[in-house]
């Protein structure tokens, strides 16, 4: 079955860039997409489409996708951001999530 | 406003059964595949099953196959799973997000609802 690797953890400083990466078999040739989730809360969408921003989301959110990784970059990161991102793709006709990465902004 | 509401979870005993619900407002119901998502304590997304918008195609993960059905009624504008023979390791938060690629799916997730909390345990 296809499977999503993304590191359990990412630190960034305040204002510093955050690049949290997700590694599955040619995901290039698939579309990548990144939820955020707060603790207690219902994770929501932070990019599409690989690149593409939701209405809402910030403009220091942005993503890429080429080869075996897609990468979700946080530019000039803020407290705010700390929470667990995961990302998604779809394997034929079912979807895989990458096991999440806890982002810690200090 | 777009909207998701689960009901429907609760504290179970293994081998019981159990019927979850997702509430659909604001948006036109039909026009979009829904999913059924499930995080556990302290771990992560698990991606349970999908339905058309027409219910023709449901799709269900392969570690969960056989003991769920996933269904819809268009005209409740409700989402179901449901769930039989659990056990304790199918104790989660249970979401439904519908799939904002339209009725066959095949996108992203958004939005999703506020969850619902299935508890297995003797």
């Amino acid at each position: 079955s296809y499977e999503l690797t993304q590191p359990p953890s990412v630190s960034v400083s305040p204002g510093q860039t955050a690049n949290i990466s997700c590694s599955g078999d040619k995901l290039g040739n698939k579309y990548a997409y990144w939820y955020q989730q707060d603790p207690g809360q219902s994770p929501i969408l932070v990019i599409y489409e690989d690149s593409k921003r939701p209405s809402g989301i910030p403009e220091r959110f942005s993503g890429s996708n080429s080869g075996n990784t897609a990468t979700l970059t946080i530019s000039g990161s803020q407290a705010m951001d700390e929470a667990d991102y995961y990302c998604q793709a779809w394997d034929s006709s079912t979807v895989v999530f990458g096991g999440g990465t806890k982002l810690t902004v200090l | 406003e777009v909207q998701l509401v689960e009901s429907g979870g609760g504290l179970v005993k293994p081998g019981e059964s159990l019927r979850l619900s997702c509430a659909a407002s604001g948006f036109t119901f039909s026009s979009y595949s829904m999913n059924w998502v499930r995080q556990a304590p302290g771990k992560g997304l698990e991606w349970v099953s999908s339905i058309s918008g027409s219910s023709a195609d449901r799709y269900y993960a392969d570690s969960l196959k056989g003991r769920l059905t996933i269904s819809r009624d268009n005209a409740k504008n409700s989402l179901y799973l449901q769930m039989n023979s659990l056990r304790a390791e199918d104790t989660a938060v249970y979401y439904c997000a519908r799939d904002a690629a339209g009725p066959t799916g095949g996108g992203w997730f958004d939005p999703w609802g506020q969850g619902t909390l299935v508890t297995v345990s003797s």
